[in-house]
């Protein structure tokens, strides 16, 4: 069973760009998470979506959006990139609640953004 | 390359001894609880999870113990090899609809050999 798939895996992009990251979630998963890391605030949750719907949101500024589609696949877009924004971008594949079976989620490998 | 703060927290063990971290989490009206292990360049992969209603959970050689009089958790792992050297997540959430998680700050575990 394939896991989470993320692309690109690496990114370098220019202060002001936008950039689309893209996130496949285990097969029959419908809930996708979008995660943060970087080495001084760890990982911060970015935004979940569930069949099509945000559900949830953290604490970041308008740039940062998101979409899943109707194959559960997802995407999120950063706008108007600042060198604050380099990190890594996990993705996370659940079943979704209400399935009852479980609710742990599983990372991708995540995107490795570098804005210079 | 390295995914994960340079300046964490480390727990040096030897190999085939066991290892205990801890977390202590923010919210008491948490209910879910898990431990991930990232290795470099990887995400976070998923080694065990305690629900509320529960003290302690055991898996494969680890063990998860959850403490709500004082919000904390902690990971066992027995007989320590060097594949378990990584940082080690917990994270808290609420099973009630969301998957939105909120992780610890992460310790950094090396199995000396």
């Amino acid at each position: 069973k394939a896991g989470v798939t993320q692309t690109p895996r690496y990114l370098i992009k220019t202060r002001g760009q936008q950039v689309t990251l893209s996130c496949s979630p285990i097969s029959g998963h419908r809930s996708v998470s979008w995660y943060q890391q970087t080495p001084g605030q760890g990982l911060q949750f970015l935004f979940e979506y569930f069949s099509e719907t945000q559900r949830n949101k953290g604490n970041f500024p308008g740039r940062f959006s998101g979409r899943q589609f109707s194959n559960s696949r997802s995407e999120m877009n950063v706008s108007t990139l600042e060198l604050g924004d380099s990190a890594l971008y996990l993705c996370a594949s659940s079943l979704g609640w209400g399935q009852g079976m479980g609710t742990e989620a599983f990372f991708g490998q995540g995107t490795r953004l570098t804005v210079v | 390359g390295e995914s994960v703060g340079l300046h964490l927290p480390t727990l040096s063990v030897q190999e085939g001894d066991n290892s205990i971290i801890n977390c202590a989490y923010s919210n008491s009206a948490s209910d879910y609880f898990i431990w991930y292990k990232q290795e470099s360049g990887k995400g976070p992969q998923f080694i065990i999870d305690i629900r509320s209603n529960m003290d302690k959970r055991q898996g494969q050689r680890v063990t998860v113990l959850l403490n709500k009089t004082v919000k904390h958790l902690s990971l066992q792992i027995a007989a320590t090899q060097p594949g378990d050297s990584a940082v080690y997540f917990c994270a808290e959430s609420f099973t009630s609809g969301t998957y939105k998680y909120i992780f610890g700050t992460g310790t950094r575990l090396k199995v000396l050999a």
